[in-house]
């Protein structure tokens, strides 16, 4: 199923130059999340949102930012690459108190 | 604090045996616990939640609300059930799951 789409799937970029992942659902879910996959960390949360306009930070949230100005759309802007962000980001949505429906992650490279 | 633990970084069993991969939260009420799987290099994906009582590949897992486990279970491992596996909690007050660091399953021919 293609009900939530990451882009681009993978990317390098340089230290110091901002870069925005998008989050595309197509499921009218009203939750959705930002994390990050570290290994010996799991999934952390960056950020998240309840509604258009409406985010809220998450337990690593400094150096991050998001904006969600439709349902659809989530987007996680770093304003300024460092190493210790490159990482395989997750975004992820979610309807009531079902599960969440992940996107297949994103591997940012920051050199 | 709410909390997931799995306290195994790796698993290594052989084709055939049984398996158990632990899950203990720290939680104050009722909880809602899930796991997922996460196939090699793909999207995580949701293997069953505790409310539903499904058995999902011949997984099941039993919320222990005396012991706060959640462990995942199943009697006779397949070499395709290798994958990283992390238990979730739903203890955000906007919905959000609190994961586990994971448990990577080996299952050897």
């Amino acid at each position: 199923d293609a009900g939530i789409t990451q882009s681009p799937r993978h990317k390098v970029t340089e230290t110091g130059t901002p870069v925005t992942l998008r989050c595309h659902q197509t499921e009218n879910h009203r939750y959705m999340y930002w994390y990050r996959q570290d290994p010996g960390h799991g999934l952390r949360l960056i950020h998240y949102s309840y509604g258009v306009k409406d985010t809220d930070k998450g337990e690593v949230s400094d150096g991050y930012s998001v904006s969600r100005s439709k349902t659809e759309d989530f987007l996680l802007t770093l304003e300024s690459a460092t190493s210790s962000q490159t990482s395989v980001y997750f975004c992820a949505s979610r309807f009531g108190r079902d599960g969440y429906t992940f996107g297949s992650g994103t591997r940012l490279t920051v050199v | 604090a709410q909390r997931v633990t799995q306290p195994e970084k790796l698993l290594s069993v052989f084709k055939g045996a049984p398996v158990e991969l632990k899950c203990n939260y720290s939680y104050s009420g009722s909880p809602e616990l899930f796991w997922y799987v996460q196939y090699s290099r793909q999207r995580l994906q949701l293997l069953l939640r505790h409310i539903s009582r499904e058995s999902i590949k011949g997984f099941t897992a039993d919320l222990n609300k005396g012991e706060t486990s959640f462990h995942l279970k199943k009697p006779f491992a397949q070499e395709e059930d290798s994958a990283m596996y992390y238990c979730a909690l739903d203890g955000g007050s906007q919905g959000n799951l609190i994961f586990g660091k994971g448990t990577k399953l080996s299952v050897k021919p």
